[in-house]
């Protein structure tokens, strides 16, 4: 079975904060994803890496970042937390090749206030 | 400007009736598409896919019909049941990317 495993389930942040949102993947797969999701708008790709140390823009990049310096781990990275950016965040992984299904984590709420 | 598009935000249907979920693109290169099943408070889990070398692809109760040239895809719930009830995402991706985009999602609601 694929997990895939976000390391925090509910948080709440402040405006201006640093947030740092975590996943590990345990099947070796060669691609990551970060999505949000929002009510109306379904799941909106943030950032996504095909290798370690490589990532590739979403469709909703500003105001993120992410880093992939392992291959089992992906992080999200907010740098200064704004309200528009309260969500469910949600992480993937998918093997290489483009006829393969994604695997999701169970989802990150986050709060900012 | 989302590249899949399901323009039902909601639909209700009685158990036991069929339940037809509906999918646009506009990317003419997606060539593998997927069905998405999400509960409120989980991530989303893979239900049937299809690739573009098929029209129709079934799964016990689910069954996906592509139609390429109109470039639409449909989700078919036979029979419904409460357990149904859930939001659908429809996704897409293109052959050689790694990426994939998902729609707005349609609530299915299934009345007991």
């Amino acid at each position: 079975d694929v997990k895939v495993t976000q390391s925090s389930r509910y948080l709440v942040k402040r405006t201006g904060e640093k947030v740092f949102l975590e996943c590990v993947q345990d099947m070796d797969h060669e691609n990551m994803f970060w999505y949000r999701q929002d009510p109306g708008l379904g799941l909106r790709l943030i950032y996504f890496s095909y290798d370690v140390k490589m990532k590739e823009k979403g469709d909703i990049p500003e105001g993120y970042s992410v880093s992939r310096e392992k291959k089992e781990r992906f992080s999200l990275i907010l740098e200064s937390a704004s309200t528009n950016q309260t969500s469910m965040y949600l992480c993937a992984s998918r093997p290489g090749g483009s006829r393969n299904t994604i695997y999701f984590g169970e989802g990150s709420w986050l709060t900012v206030v | 400007d989302q590249q899949v598009k399901q323009n039902s935000p909601s639909l209700s249907v009685q158990e036991g009736r069929i339940s037809i979920l509906n999918c646009d693109y506009t990317n003419s290169m997606f060539d593998y598409f997927l069905w998405y099943k999400k509960y409120p408070a989980e991530g989303p889990t893979f239900l049937i896919s299809i690739s573009s070398i098929k029209d129709k692809n079934e799964d016990g109760r689910f069954t996906v019909f592509l139609n390429k040239s109109a470039k639409h895809l449909s989700l078919h719930i036979v029979p419904s049941q409460p357990g149904d009830s859930a939001v659908y995402f429809c996704a897409a991706s293109a052959y050689r990317n790694n990426d994939m985009r998902f729609g707005a999602g349609t609530r299915l609601t299934v009345k007991p």
